[in-house]
């Protein structure tokens, strides 16, 4: 079964600096999807960035970029200039591209990122 | 507006008592799920479904029915809801297994 781990349970960044999210994946996969999600406290659950796995490119979607290695299994979420509605809980999450694990959505367990202003 | 309605999105009950969270979507999606949310376990699939009805067990299935008589309904029964079925639950749709998911607003589901 796919795992996806978050290490970082809590962080915290000055508002307008950079900071980065891990998230570490495992699978026996060769093509997949991986994303992050962004909870704020209205609790909606707000795709932040989607990643193929067979792009080498990494995705980037204005102030969010990813840093995708393959090898490492290894796809963490950069957000330059942090602003205050950033924060929210951030959650990395695997879909499998094909088979039984391609109807599901591995969630890992969360990061909760504070943003000092 | 392209949408995942979930209701209620609050509820409280007691053990035992029945109950049905909605959920539909106008997106003519084909595949919907449904999860649940944990502090410290992040969400888990508990059934999805990827037509009319066909549904499938997610993760963590026990406790819980669905049905899917119609594409753009999919609701969530515990016949009998017990204290460890508090949780946050969503609702989540998409075009196929390999498009983006749209999420619903979320129920917070308190059983006591």
């Amino acid at each position: 079964a796919q795992t996806v781990t978050q290490s970082q349970p809590e962080m915290s960044v000055q508002e307008a600096e950079t900071v980065t999210l891990s998230c570490t994946y495992d699978t026996s996969e060769s093509d997949y999807y991986l994303f992050w999600y962004k909870q704020p406290p209205s609790r909606q659950m707000i795709l932040v960035i989607r990643q193929e796995a067979y792009k080498q490119q990494n995705a980037t979607e204005n102030r969010f970029s990813v840093n995708f290695q393959k090898a490492a299994k290894s796809f963490s979420l950069k957000i330059s200039d942090s602003q205050l509605g950033d924060a929210a809980m951030y959650f990395c999450a695997y879909r499998a591209t094909y088979g039984a694990g391609s109807y599901q959505l591995t969630f890992g367990k969360g990061t909760k990122l504070s943003v000092i202003p | 507006e392209a949408q995942v309605t979930q209701n209620p999105r609050y509820l409280i009950t007691v053990t035992g008592k029945k109950l049905t969270v909605t959920c539909s979507q106008n997106m003519n999606h084909e595949y919907m799920s449904w999860y649940r949310q944990d502090p410290g376990l992040g969400l888990r699939q508990i059934y999805y479904s990827m037509n009319v009805e066909v549904t499938d067990k997610g993760d963590v299935p026990e406790g819980y029915k669905v049905s899917r008589k119609e594409k753009r309904n999919f609701p969530l029964i515990l016949e009998s809801p017990s204290p460890n079925q508090t949780s946050l639950y969503f609702c989540a749709s998409s075009l196929d297994r390999n498009s983006p998911l749209h999420f619903g607003n979320g129920t917070r589901l308190t059983v006591t």
